[in-house]
């Protein structure tokens, strides 16, 4: 089965807090890709990350970095130093061997205080 | 470069009434997806298209339909609406169709309510 699961539904941090969402994720394919999107409240969602499952190497850009680590099927987002513009709902996303099917996690609602 | 662009943003339409929604994907882009968007159920695949073909299809009744033109442009559909069709509806398009994990970009989708 095909399944991404973001276990946290909101967050609120204070600005300039780091914060960590999370995305655990099931696959049965061998070749998959994992993504990561912002969507905010005009509701496109804007792309973030593209990770496939041979590469498990950890990016940084900027104030975000995420972690992937195959051993525990996880693809983690760390914001840091987190800004009231990073508020948005954020999306953990998988693709696999079916084209350009993609499969959400639920999301996680992120709320910077100032 | 411009980004995907759906028409229209918001509609009101009347149970048992049908929709149409529109879809252009970013220039040289020929793979169109639609996905919706509630609160009960997140983000769920609809279909894609590619080259005027659905190469794949979600787990949504025959009620939901779409369809794609020569200039990739793609138009889904969908009949005697229902309260529970009420959400956002997203197109996105990517590059190509295949398995090596083509990234899909998001229009800012069109917003459903059923009344």
């Amino acid at each position: 089965a095909q399944k991404v699961t973001q276990a946290q539904t909101e967050i609120s941090v204070v600005e300039k807090e780091d914060v960590t969402l999370d995305c655990v994720y099931e696959t049965r394919d061998t070749t998959y890709y994992l993504f990561w999107y912002k969507q905010p409240p005009s509701g496109e969602l804007v792309f973030l990350i593209r990770r496939n499952s041979f590469d498990e190497q950890n990016e940084i850009s900027g104030r975000y970095s995420w972690n992937f680590q195959k051993s525990t099927s996880s693809f983690n987002f760390t914001i840091t130093a987190s800004q009231v513009v990073d508020s948005a709902v954020y999306f953990c996303a998988l693709s696999g061997e079916e084209g350009n099917q993609f499969y959400f996690g639920t999301g996680t609602s992120l709320t910077v205080i100032p | 470069k411009a980004g995907v662009t759906q028409t229209p943003r918001y509609l009101i339409k009347t149970r048992g009434q049908q929709v149409t929604l529109s879809c252009s994907p970013i220039s040289g882009h020929r793979s169109v997806s639609w996905y919706q968007q509630t609160p009960g159920q997140g983000l769920q695949f609809l279909f894609e298209y590619f080259s005027e073909t659905q190469r794949n299809k979600g787990n949504f009744p025959g009620r939901f339909s779409g369809r794609q033109f020569s200039n990739s442009r793609s138009e889904m559909n969908v009949s005697t609406l229902e309260l529970g069709d009420s959400a956002l509806y997203l197109c996105a398009s990517s590059l190509g169709w295949s398995s090596s994990g083509n990234t899909i970009y998001f229009g800012e989708g069109s917003w459903l309510t059923v009344v």
